[in-house]
């Protein structure tokens, strides 16, 4: 079977860093992705890891070890415009094929 | 230049009731994906488009459901009979295929089954 788990809610205070884990278990795997998702809209794309190691993009950073079916997303400096839902997604056995998602974390960024 | 698009944008229908959701890729993307997002819970892949290929249905929930995508195009996700744990966020993305990894997302539909 296939799964992955990421928690449900986090908090945040503006100018902190703040780490997503996600773990999943699968029977095939591709590539493991992240999404962005504000409040009534579409999934964004923020970032896709296929080898081990850290991959890092302005203020925002992905980890992927396949080894240990393990992910994080982590972003630094926060700002407001950060509050949002983050999506943790796999894809099985080839590039291009459908995205297999977690049910999301809820991320809460205060002042 | 534009992004997938997908209508109507809201739909409210009556149990038992057949619907068609609309979904327009970006031009020149060879790979079409729906999904679906109940409320709590993370998206759902449901089928997926390919070129010419036979499209992958394995996350269509029930036979109630059914997709085509004419001229490699603009895809009509219908859903005949519905039920009311059929009201969720009907998603569709596209990608440019092949090695490409990056699948745009529209606006979804919102359906409410009463």
């Amino acid at each position: 079977g296939q799964n992955i788990d990421q928690p449900t809610e986090m908090t945040a205070t503006e100018g902190a860093i703040v780490q997503i884990n996600c773990t999943y278990q699968t029977s095939g795997f591709n590539g493991l992705f992240w999404y962005q998702q504000h409040a009534g809209e579409a999934p964004t794309f923020l970032s896709y890891n296929v080898l081990d190691g850290l991959e890092e993009k302005g203020r925002f950073s992905s980890f992927l070890s396949r080894s240990k079916g393990y992910s994080y997303l982590l972003l630094k400096e926060l700002q407001m415009k950060d509050s949002a839902s983050y999506l943790c997604a796999f894809t099985r056995n080839q590039a291009g094929t459908a995205l297999i998602f977690g049910k999301g974390t809820t991320l809460s960024v205060s002042s | 230049g534009a992004g997938v698009s997908q209508s109507p944008s809201n739909k409210v229908t009556e149990k038992g009731k057949d619907v068609e959701l609309r979904c327009d890729p970006i031009s020149g993307h060879t790979a079409l994906y729906w999904y679906r997002q109940s409320l709590g819970q993370g998206l759902e892949f449901l089928i997926y488009f390919q070129g010419n290929s036979a499209p992958d249905k394995s996350g269509l929930p029930s036979d109630r459901f059914s997709a085509e995508r004419t001229g490699g195009s603009v895809s009509t996700l219908t859903i005949q009979r519905t039920q009311q744990e059929d009201s969720a966020v009907y998603l569709c993305a596209s990608s440019s295929g092949g090695s490409a990894h990056e699948q745009f997302f529209g606006p979804g539909t919102r359906l409410t089954v009463l």
